[in-house]
C-alpha cells in the first residue's frame, strides 16, 4: 500500500503558484519523498526529489516539513500545460528493487 | 537522456490472442525494468519487476502464466500478454532503472504507455 495521503482534487489559476500537500507520516529516515506527474494517457514524469531539505530546480520546489511528516510541491507559475495527477511517493533510494508504489495522486486542474 | 520507448503505442486485438509490448532503454543500460498496469481513472499498479538476464518477480495477484516478461538484453523488455480478453485491455507502462554508467543510479524513467484494446 501507497504510504502517502494527498487530496484527490485541486483547482489552481493560470499563472499562480500551485501548492500541493502529500502526508507521509511515517515515513523512515532512509525514505526520500518524490514526486512524479502523469498528464492525461502518458507515462508518469519525474518532477523532484527530496531526503530532508528543501529542493528546488527547473519544474519546482519542494519543501518538507522539520519532522518530515509531510510536504508541499510548489508549482510557481502553473501553466495550462500543467494539468495532470501529480503522484507523491516515499521510497528508499537504494533498497528494495527500486519499487515505486503509487497512491492515488492529486488530480490537478490549472484553469485559465 | 534517460529516454525509454515502447512499441506499440496502442494495439487492438481480438479475444484470445496474445498480444506482445517491447520497452526498450535508449541511451543506457538497464539493468532493472518494471512493468505497470493502469485502468482508466485509477493508479499504477505495479505488476513486475525483472533484471536482466533473470526471471521477473511478479506482485501478489499478477499471473505469471499470462504475464510473460523476458528482459534478455541491459535495452529491452518485453511484455507478452497471453490469450488475452476485454478485461485485460488497460494501459501498460514500463519504467526502467539502472546501477551502471552516467545515469542517475536506481532511478525509475517511464515510458510513454501501451494503449491495449482487447475486443
Amino acid at each position: 500500500d501507497a504510504k502517502t495521503t494527498q487530496p484527490p482534487s485541486m483547482d489552481c489559476a493560470e499563472g499562480r503558484a500551485a501548492n500541493l500537500p502529500c502526508n507521509h507520516s511515517t515515513i523512515s529516515g532512509n525514505e526520500y519523498v518524490y514526486w512524479y506527474r502523469q498528464i492525461h494517457s502518458q507515462g508518469p514524469q519525474y518532477i523532484i526529489h527530496g531526503l530532508k531539505n528543501n529542493e528546488t530546480n527547473e519544474m519546482a520546489s519542494l519543501i518538507i516539513t522539520e519532522d518530515r511528516k509531510s510536504s508541499t510541491l510548489i508549482l510557481p507559475h502553473a501553466t495550462l500545460r500543467d494539468t495532470a495527477v501529480y503522484y507523491c511517493i516515499v521510497r528508499p533510494l537504494y533498497n528494495q528493487g527500486g519499487k515505486l508504489i503509487f497512491g492515488q495522486g492529486t488530480e490537478l486542474s490549472v484553469k485559465p | 537522456g534517460a529516454v525509454v520507448s515502447q512499441h506499440p503505442s496502442w494495439v487492438i486485438c481480438k479475444s484470445g490472442t496474445s498480444v506482445k509490448i517491447e520497452c526498450r532503454s535508449l541511451d543506457f543500460q538497464a539493468t532493472t525494468m518494471f512493468w505497470y498496469r493502469q485502468f482508466p481513472k485509477q493508479s499504477l499498479m505495479l505488476m513486475a519487476t525483472s533484471n536482466e538476464g533473470s526471471k521477473a518477480t511478479y506482485e501478489q495477484g499478477v499471473e505469471k502464466d499470462k504475464f510473460l516478461i523476458n528482459h534478455a538484453s541491459l535495452t529491452l523488455s518485453t511484455l507478452t500478454v497471453t490469450s488475452a480478453h476485454p478485461e485485460d485491455s488497460s494501459f501498460y507502462i514500463c519504467s526502467a532503472s539502472t546501477s551502471i554508467g552516467t545515469v542517475p543510479y536506481n532511478e525509475q524513467f517511464f515510458g510513454p504507455g501501451t494503449r491495449l484494446t482487447v475486443l
